[in-house]
């Protein structure tokens, strides 16, 4: 199992703001960085956020990232139905890139 | 933009090679900035890093440390493409496998996949 716990899932009206949260520890988010991927349904992941808060081109400010102590959090402002997919961190812990369980956002 | 194409057999027998290859398009296995990853992804155990290689000034493959004594990864310059080897394979190493690009620029992140492989371990 992944040593970064995330919630299985969550929900929230079009337009609406919600927070995916990363759990790790010391030996991962606490002294790296973090990244986000989106992996909509029959997809590769797409990277979404790297170095913790830092937006690829052509990613919307309405992704936003941010991180304290040993947790990770991913932002998502202005929910749209496009959004509806599954989101992983993920980031190194020791000499293995590890991933996040996932979560599944849903648009109500 | 960098492309990349996966290739290799979608069904391999239990105890046999598993052999994937990825196909670079608008890079260079080569780039000396640049890390070339396995990852795959199956229902029960996620997403997983499976190994990278790169090069800075000689060659540097890492691998996960839960498949470190049966996997190799292996860059090719003539082909401008990067294989999987996964030893002695069981049903549990049936999964998606994908390819992708450790950016060149920054801190470890990865910013383009390839389209993914389903690969079945069976009989």
């Amino acid at each position: 199992q992944s040593v970064l716990t995330q919630p299985p899932s969550v929900s929230a009206a079009p337009g609406q703001k919600v927070t995916v949260s990363c759990s790790g520890s010391s030996s991962n988010i606490q002294h790296n960085y973090v990244c986000w991927y989106q992996q909509l349904p029959g997809t590769a992941p797409r990277l979404l956020i790297y170095e913790t808060n830092k937006r690829p081109s052509g990613i919307p400010d309405r992704f936003s990232g941010s991180k304290s102590g040993t947790s990770a959090t991913l932002g998502i402002t202005g929910l749209q139905t496009g959004d509806e997919a599954d989101y992983y961190c993920g980031t190194w812990d020791g000499a293995d890139y590890v991933f996040g369980t996932g979560t599944k956002v849903t648009v109500l | 933009q960098v492309q990349l194409q996966q290739s290799g057999p979608q069904l391999v027998q239990p105890s046999q090679i598993l052999s994937l290859t990825c196909a670079i398009s608008g890079d260079s296995v080569s780039n000396n900035g640049a890390a070339w990853n396995w990852i795959r992804q199956s229902p029960s155990r996620g997403l997983e890093w499976l190994g990278r290689a790169y090069y800075r000034s000689e060659w540097h493959i890492d691998y996960a440390s839960f498949v470190k004594s049966r996997i190799s990864i292996i860059p090719d310059t003539s082909k401008n493409q990067f294989s999987l080897q996964l030893n002695s394979v069981t049903p549990e190493d049936t999964a998606v496998y994908y390819c992708a690009r450790d950016a060149p620029v920054g801190d470890d992140y990865l910013d383009f996949w390839a389209q993914g492989t389903l690969v079945t371990v069976s009989s």
